[in-house]
């Protein structure tokens, strides 16, 4: 079964210092990718980083980076120098090829809560 | 360019009675697809429209539905509401749907149901 599992109901962490949130997936398809969102309290689904499964490099945006370990089947999320406004729902999400198109599966998400 | 807006945000309905939510992509984005996410499953995968046609459907009853116009623009329908139908409904845009492909999401629409 083609599945996301996020160990971390709650994660914290200072403001200025870096974090990892844990995401592993199980696929049999050699064709894959995996997404990070971050979902504060209004509820809108923030688009944050995006690793294939044939990317050679880890993916970096701005303070994200996406630590990607193929054959430990993890793609851990880490956010460097944290922020206040980073406090929200983190989701890990591998697209899958069904019926012709593609689709997400999330996994249950981890709420990060950044202290000052 | 404008994001994925949704309307309306929040919505209460009783039992038994039906609700249509709309979703607008991403100007150019063809593909819209539908989640549901609620405390208890989280985030479940409703359905997907490109080119006003269904291409994925979830397992989810016949009571869910939706349909797509051609100007991309989405809605859903559930019809003969029940609590359980109480959570957050997420759209998502997305060019074709296809690989390597982003999908962003609106603000969703809250659904309570009494």
């Amino acid at each position: 079964a083609q599945k996301i599992t996020q160990t971390q109901p709650g994660m914290f962490v200072q403001e200025k210092e870096a974090v990892t949130l844990d995401c592993t997936y199980d696929t049999s398809d050699p064709s894959y990718g995996l997404f990070w969102y971050k979902q504060p309290s209004s509820g809108e689904m923030i688009f944050l980083i995006y690793q294939g499964s044939y990317d050679q490099q880890n993916a970096t945006e701005g303070r994200y980076s996406l630590n990607f370990q193929k054959a430990r089947k993890s793609a851990n999320l880490v956010i460097s120098a944290s922020q206040l406004g980073d406090s929200a729902m983190y989701f890990c999400a591998m697209r899958i090829l069904q019926g012709g198109s593609e689709k997400l599966v999330f996994g249950k998400g981890t709420k990060l809560t950044v202290n000052p | 360019k404008a994001g994925v807006t949704q309307t309306p945000r929040y919505l209460i309905k009783t039992r038994g009675q039906q609700v249509t939510l709309s979703c607008s992509p991403i100007s150019g984005h063809r593909s819209v697809s539908w989640y549901q996410q609620t405390p208890g499953q989280g985030l479940q995968f409703l359905f997907e429209y490109f080119s006003e046609t269904q291409r994925n459907k979830g397992n989810f009853p016949g009571r869910f539905s939706g349909r797509q116009f051609s100007n991309s623009r989405s809605e859903m329908n559930v019809s003969t509401l029940e609590l359980g139908d109480s959570a957050l409904y997420l759209c998502a845009s997305s060019l074709a749907g296809m690989a390597g492909e982003t999908q962003y999401f609106g603000p969703g629409t809250r659904l309570l149901v009494l």
